[in-house]
């Protein structure tokens, strides 16, 4: 039962460098979503998808984009990598909007 | 600007005594989640409520969603060590924004011997 995998689980890059972050699920489910979660802040939201071939900005969709072409994989991509964006980021997957979602086990990603 | 607060940030308790968890808004919200997330993993549901004063027990756990659907309060009674990660509240907004969750800030929970 593989659930929402995320590839890689670690990296380290460079400041301007790019880079894209996978996520997989195997439940069909519609929506996907990109979280980023720093100390004390909880999960805040950067893109999400409500569909195959659709996206939309979360709450903190700057210097990320994402595509969804494929309904089981979401891809999300930093085009020029920022110290700031140095975080353990969580893709997670629901059946419909808001309803209990299924996560991954994150990646964490360290900015040079 | 974050939606929902959780108090305490911390907790560090022994096994064997009780707390709660609060999680607050002024926002109202159609219905709010609870989920655990331990060390290197990602959060994992524990319960869902969707009425107002709706109570839900899971084992120790015991979940109430306030009457105005603006809080939830999580209470463990007779914690322990297995109960340590760290606790978020998700809501999912009233107001027609109904594609995504709004998390809370988490509560870190550590229960020791």
């Amino acid at each position: 039962n593989a659930g929402v995998t995320q590839t890689p689980k670690f990296r380290v890059l460079k400041t301007g460098q790019s880079m894209t972050l996978l996520c997989a699920q195997d439940m069909n489910h519609e929506y996907m979503y990109w979280y980023r979660q720093d100390p004390g802040m909880g999960l805040r939201l950067i893109h999400y998808s409500v569909g195959e071939g659709t996206t939309a900005k979360g709450e903190v969709p700057d210097g990320y984009n994402v595509s969804r072409l494929k309904k089981q994989n979401f891809l999300l991509g930093l085009e020029s990598a920022a110290p700031s964006q140095t975080s353990v980021y969580f893709c997670a997957s629901s059946w419909v909007g808001a309803q209990p979602q299924h996560f991954g086990d994150g990646t964490r990603l360290s900015i040079l | 600007t974050q939606l929902l607060e959780q108090s305490p940030q911390f907790l560090s308790i022994q096994e064997g005594e009780n707390l709660t968890v609060y999680c607050n808004s002024s926002s109202v919200f159609s219905s709010l989640q609870w989920y655990r997330q331990e060390p290197g993993e990602g959060p994992v549901l524990l319960v869902t409520v969707v009425t107002g004063g709706e109570v839900k027990k899971l084992k120790r756990l015991t979940f109430q969603f306030g009457d105005a659907r603006k809080d939830s309060s999580l209470h463990i009674t007779a914690a322990q060590p297995g109960d340590t990660g760290l606790y978020l509240c998700a809501g999912a907004r009233a107001d027609g924004t109904a594609s995504k969750l709004t998390f809370g800030t988490g509560t870190r929970l550590q229960v020791t011997l």
